[in-house]
């Protein structure tokens, strides 16, 4: 089936500094979006792209639904150490069921004071 | 208010039991969804419901046998547990197809 590839994995930062993160695939996807999950909790919506070259920000977050309509990224300006935690890139491809949407294996985002 | 609410928040139970997770939306939203979160936090979609109807099943065993009363609920019975079954268990809901969705907290299922 469809893969979702997330990159980085990991990223281990100090507060303050700007964090990029993004999800790459084979396919066109007609639909991103980006989540935050925190221990113990289920993902949490951030951001949803709806448009091919659209970008939308969420207060310090920035997202972009990518021209070819097989990318998005997410930027975080000014990290503070609450945005510890999983973010997963997630999209609908345009080939396959709008009832079915497929997630990035996460990126675990370490925020130093 | 909770909008997707999973009870139970755990679950610990022997291999062979049978047990029952539910869930319930309050959004009013027509689709709903289950999915399982292993070890390495990769999230994969078991099944997918609108208006109470099922439209994927993700090759997911028979021993899972999803059922939503009214499309506020849905609940998932899992027969015959083994020891693969342990995982984070999410419910989600969405307004319809191609929507964005919404997660409950997640039930944890531990196998011994």
């Amino acid at each position: 089936g469809q893969q979702l590839n997330q990159s980085p994995q990991s990223m281990f930062i100090q507060e303050g500094e700007d964090v990029s993160m993004n999800c790459t695939s084979s396919s066109i996807f007609n639909t991103w979006l980006w989540y935050k999950q925190d221990p113990g909790e289920g993902p949490v919506l951030l951001i949803a792209l709806y448009k091919a070259g659209e970008l939308t920000s969420n207060g310090r977050l920035t997202a972009q639904f990518g021209i070819t309509r097989k990318d998005s990224f997410l930027n975080i300006s000014a990290s503070i150490p609450s945005d510890v935690g999983i973010y997963f890139c997630a999209g609908y491809n345009s080939g396959g069921s709008n009832y079915k949407l497929t997630f990035g294996k996460g990126t675990l985002l370490t925020v130093n004071p | 208010d909770t909008a997707v609410s999973q009870t139970p928040k755990y679950l610990v139970t022997q291999m062979g039991n049978d047990k029952s997770i539910k869930c319930e939306q309050n959004l009013g939203h027509d689709t709903m969804y289950w999915y399982k979160q292993d070890s390495k936090k990769f999230l994969k979609i078991m099944f997918s419901y609108n208006n109470k109807e099922l439209i994927i099943n993700e090759t997911v065993p028979n021993r899972f046998s999803p059922k939503s009363p009214d499309k506020a609920h849905l609940n998932l019975h899992i027969n015959s547990l083994e020891l693969g079954d342990s995982a984070v268990y999410f419910c989600a809901s969405s307004p319809g197809a191609g929507q964005p969705q919404h997660f409950g907290d997640g039930t944890r299922l531990s196998i011994l």
